[in-house]
């Protein structure tokens, strides 16, 4: 079974850096990019970045450029969303999703992650 | 970036009736690269329909895509009670992505 298994629910304060995970099983996990997408509380979906493990080759969008990191362990067939400074508006789940290409659909999703910041 | 503007924001109707759901973009998506997501609440998005018009694995045939350009369209032929959800266009015309905000399914 094809799956994308995220790391747990993260309670953290502003200036605080913390790193989430994805790892993807059931298929050939170095040839499929893997994305991130943000939903802030009540909100919408919210496309961040993708990553091709691969080669680790990394397109971000351009509000969020600058503001998170996102890499790849492809040994253990990992992908990383990271932070160095959170604040109080990177509150929100957080999903990964596997696509096709570099131009694709979401095919698979992860359970998501949910990230507080909060003093 | 391409913004994806969806329609109506909620739909009220009852299961057995049919749902039409719009999804615009600003401008014209290259090669239908439009999908369709639903999400129920506290899950994961699902995908349905990627490339404009193609189900994905698993999607009953009462969900169907079509459009071009900059207007597409989301069509539930038959409302079933699972079906009440949150749909979302996704345009990946370019690698940067962009989600419309969203069409909330609700029941009459």
């Amino acid at each position: 079974e094809v799956q994308l298994v995220q790391s747990g629910a993260e309670v953290k304060k502003p200036g605080e850096s913390l790193k989430i995970s994805c790892k993807g099983s059931g298929y050939s996990f170095s040839n499929y990019w893997i994305g991130w997408v943000r939903q802030m509380p009540g909100k919408g979906l919210e496309w961040m970045g993708i990553i091709y493990p691969r080669d680790s080759e990394t397109r971000y969008s351009p509000a969020l450029q600058g503001q998170v990191t996102i890499s790849v362990d492809k040994s253990i067939n990992t992908a990383n969303l990271q932070w160095t400074s959170l604040k109080a508006s990177d509150t929100a789940m957080y999903y990964c999703a596997r696509l096709p290409g570099v131009v694709g659909a979401f095919d698979v999703w992860g359970q998501g992650t949910m990230v507080t910041v909060s003093s | 970036e391409v913004v994806l503007t969806q329609s109506p924001g909620t739909l009220s109707l009852s299961p057995g009736e049919r749902a039409t759901l719009s999804c615009r973009a600003s401008e014209s998506v290259s090669s239908s690269y439009l999908a369709w997501y639903q999400q129920k609440p506290g899950q994961a998005p699902r995908l349905l329909i990627y490339d404009t018009s193609t189900r994905a694995t698993g999607i009953p045939d009462r969900f169907s895509g079509s459009g071009s350009g900059p207007d597409f369209t989301l069509t539930i032929r038959r409302l079933e009670p699972e079906d009440f959800a949150v749909y979302y266009c996704q345009q990946y015309a370019s690698s940067l992505g962009t989600f419309g905000q969203g069409t909330k399914v609700e029941i009459k």
